[in-house]
């Protein structure tokens, strides 16, 4: 399997505040990344695909980037809807495995 | 727009069955996406169950695989999933989204969860 390590597993910053979240895949991927954000009692809900594509209708302020074995997601400037938990996802081999989580949280 | 939403029991004894049903509205199902499951458990995260396509093709996460099957009716715009000899590891939200087009992929959108406690 395809082990993605996500770092920081939490941080805590303030509104306005520039947030990088990595995500480390065990075995190159080539792009085939994604990040998700979840709120508490929501689903996941897609932000990027192919580590640095928008999803639609997603805000301009979260971007992604990378290839091969890193990536990195990052939230320009955090707003207060912004604090959630947020996670990286490979699918480039079988199975499909996720990181384990970024929670950003209010400082 | 599609939705997708998950029902089943939200109790099953241990050794038992779960059985859960996804109904795919807003569009039909019978397209080239994948359509998957996965769960989440405080223990172990977000993980990917399998993922079947409209011909009834499918993949399965191989932890899981010897007790797993999906299935898909088309007719019915929908697709479940049934786990055998469950424990109380298997306690988790699960949840259904579409996966994706003609290859594996992103998940989007999902259902909203179901929580399934694996209880006596």
């Amino acid at each position: 399997d395809i082990q993605m390590t996500q770092s920081p597993s939490s941080l805590s910053a303030s509104v306005g505040d520039r947030v990088t979240i990595t995500c480390q895949a065990s075995q190159a991927i080539t792009n085939y990344l994604s990040w998700y954000q979840q709120k508490p009692g929501k689903a996941p809900k897609l932000l990027i695909y192919d580590a640095s594509n928008l999803e639609t209708g997603v805000p301009s302020r979260f971007s992604g980037s990378g290839s091969g074995t890193k990536f990195t997601f990052i939230i320009s400037s955090l707003q207060p809807e912004d604090f959630a938990t947020y996670y990286c996802q490979q699918y480039d081999n079988f199975p499909l495995t996720f990181g384990g989580g970024t929670k950003v949280e209010m400082k | 727009q599609l939705q997708l939403q998950e029902s089943g029991p939200g109790l099953v004894k241990p050794s038992g069955t779960l059985s859960l049903t996804c109904a795919v509205s807003g569009d039909s199902i019978n397209t080239d996406h994948w359509w998957s499951w996965v769960r989440q458990s405080p223990g172990k995260g977000l993980e990917w169950i399998g993922e079947i396509d409209q011909s009834g093709s499918t993949n399965y996460n191989p932890s899981l695989k010897s007790r797993v099957t999906l299935s898909i009716d088309v007719s019915k715009n929908s697709f479940s999933v049934r786990m055998t000899s469950v424990t109380a590891a298997d306690t988790a939200i699960y949840y259904c989204a579409r996966g994706g087009e003609k290859s594996s992929g992103w998940f989007d959108p999902w259902g909203q969860g179901t929580l399934v406690t694996v209880s006596s």
